[in-house]
């Protein structure tokens, strides 16, 4: 079974600090992702990447940047955190792009609040 | 960009009734696929569509994909209360600019009242 690892369930945080969020699978996937789950809004795609060093922008990309250094860890960044970016962050990961019907395993999420 | 919509937000039903989730893609999809996300857990993947008018079963649940591969449904027949949870579409576009993956509908919220 494909393990997701979020190194926080429940996280809170200042106005303007940095944030770290931390992902790491343990089944060699390729594809990792970072979504932010808002009622109403759904699951909304931050950032994700197709490989080691590789980074791609989702719809929402504003005030966050990533990192992706080893291939199984990816990790989400709040370069000054804000009160609007108080909310759920799901971490997933998928075996390859290039593999058709591929599904994504999620984390177990964090929630961040911004005070 | 790519959207998908998802209707209606919110669902609640007699245990017992039957369930429908719509999605709907503004371009072409290459598939769809289908997650259950429980209360306080994360989504989890149920199925995925591929051809053209597929129509997939799993048990109480029936998926659809349309003809033109830019709908999808999901029918659950005579719910329980394990079938509470919010579901979500997913919908991926035709092999084309590097950069373009999957998008989640907003998700439609089930509550089953016994």
């Amino acid at each position: 079974d494909v393990k997701v690892t979020q190194s926080s369930r429940y996280l809170v945080k200042r106005t303007g600090e940095k944030v770290f969020l931390e992902c790491v699978q343990d089944m060699d996937h390729e594809n990792m992702f970072w979504y932010r789950q808002d009622p109403g809004l759904g699951l909304r795609l931050i950032y994700f990447s197709y490989d080691v060093k590789m980074k791609e922008k989702g719809d929402i990309p504003e005030g966050y940047s990533v990192s992706r250094e080893k291939k199984e860890r990816f990790s989400l960044i709040l370069e000054s955190a804000s009160t609007n970016q108080t909310s759920m962050y799901l971490c997933a990961s998928r075996l390859s792009r290039f593999l058709s019907n591929q599904p994504q395993h999620f984390g177990d999420g964090t929630r961040l609040s911004i005070l | 960009g790519q959207q998908v919509m998802q209707i209606p937000q919110y669902q609640h039903v007699q245990e017992g009734e039957d369930f429908t989730t719509y999605c709907n893609s503004s371009t072409t999809l290459s598939n769809i696929q289908w997650y259950k996300q429980r209360p306080g857990g994360h989504p989890v993947f149920l199925i995925q569509l591929v051809k053209s008018g597929e129509v997939k079963k799993q048990k109480r649940l029936t998926f659809q994909f349309g003809e033109a591969k830019k709908n999808s449904s999901l029918h659950i027949t005579a719910t329980q209360t394990t079938d509470v949870g919010t579901y979500f579409c997913a919908g991926h576009p035709p092999k084309g600019p590097f950069n373009n993956d999957m998008r989640f509908g907003a998700g439609t919220r089930l509550t089953v009242k016994p």
